[in-house]
């Protein structure tokens, strides 16, 4: 069940900025760090974007993320067709039940 | 590289057990906590288990709490994960993933397997 929420799809065109909410609480994107990743079909998530907007090696500079209150965003600039994918954000939650919570996902498609 | 191979998934009817397992190789083991997320067939990620670098500190979704019992062995640099009294709820591809830190506490995961999948029916 997942307590983050994103909106279905997403989409745009080749060279555009497309732009996913995240929207979360007090208990984790508004005292935790902010995670995301891209799974592309038919395989595994890949990390995307740590610690609010830190990327990991590899991952370009296309691919940011920023964080505000309980809510935090992925943006994508100059959108690529190998972009098309489903994107999910992440957080670390401090309620002891559910401590690791996951957004609801994005599917994001090029036009 | 780091790699993460999954195994033991399978067809098991419902109430019945099955073990899976993870291989891990290209970094320090017993260094991270590693953890099991599943993904049931076309929905989202769900967070089903972890444990710190030296096993002190396990975790379980209050899904599959009582019913599933997470284990590393840092000697085989292998996590396991033991699913008993399966229900057709459980079905889903099951991934292991690397924590950032040693640690069950607030960093996320680095890295992910391939995933094996669990299909529980009757």
């Amino acid at each position: 069940q997942s307590v983050l929420t994103q909106p279905p799809s997403a989409s745009g065109t080749p060279g555009q900025r497309v732009t996913i909410s995240c929207s979360g609480s007090s208990s984790n994107i508004g005292s935790n760090y902010v995670y995301w990743y891209q799974q592309l079909p038919g395989t595994a998530p890949k990390l995307l974007i740590y610690r609010n907007n830190q990327r990991p090696s590899g991952v370009p500079d296309r691919f940011s993320g920023s964080k505000s209150g309980t809510s935090a965003s992925l943006a994508i600039s100059g959108l690529r067709s190998e972009d098309e994918a489903d994107y999910y954000c992440a957080a670390w939650d401090d309620s002891l039940s559910v401590p690791y919570v996951f957004g609801t996902g994005t599917k994001v498609t090029v036009l | 590289e780091v790699q993460l191979v999954e195994s033991g998934g399978g067809l098991v009817q419902p109430g019945r057990s099955l073990r899976l397992s993870c291989a891990a190789s290209g970094f320090t083991f017993d260094d991270y906590a590693m953890h099991w997320v599943r993904q049931a067939p076309g929905k989202g990620l769900e967070w089903v288990s972890g444990i710190s670098w030296n096993s002190g500190s396990i975790g379980y979704a209050d899904s599959v709490k009582g019913r599933f019992t997470i284990s590393r062995d840092n000697a085989k640099n292998s996590l396991y994960l033991q699913m008993n009294s399966l229900r057709a709820e459980d079905t889903a591809l099951y991934y292991c993933a690397k924590d950032m830190q040693g640690a069950v506490a607030g960093t996320l995961f680095d890295y992910w397997g391939q995933g094996t999948l669990v299909t529980v029916s009757s």
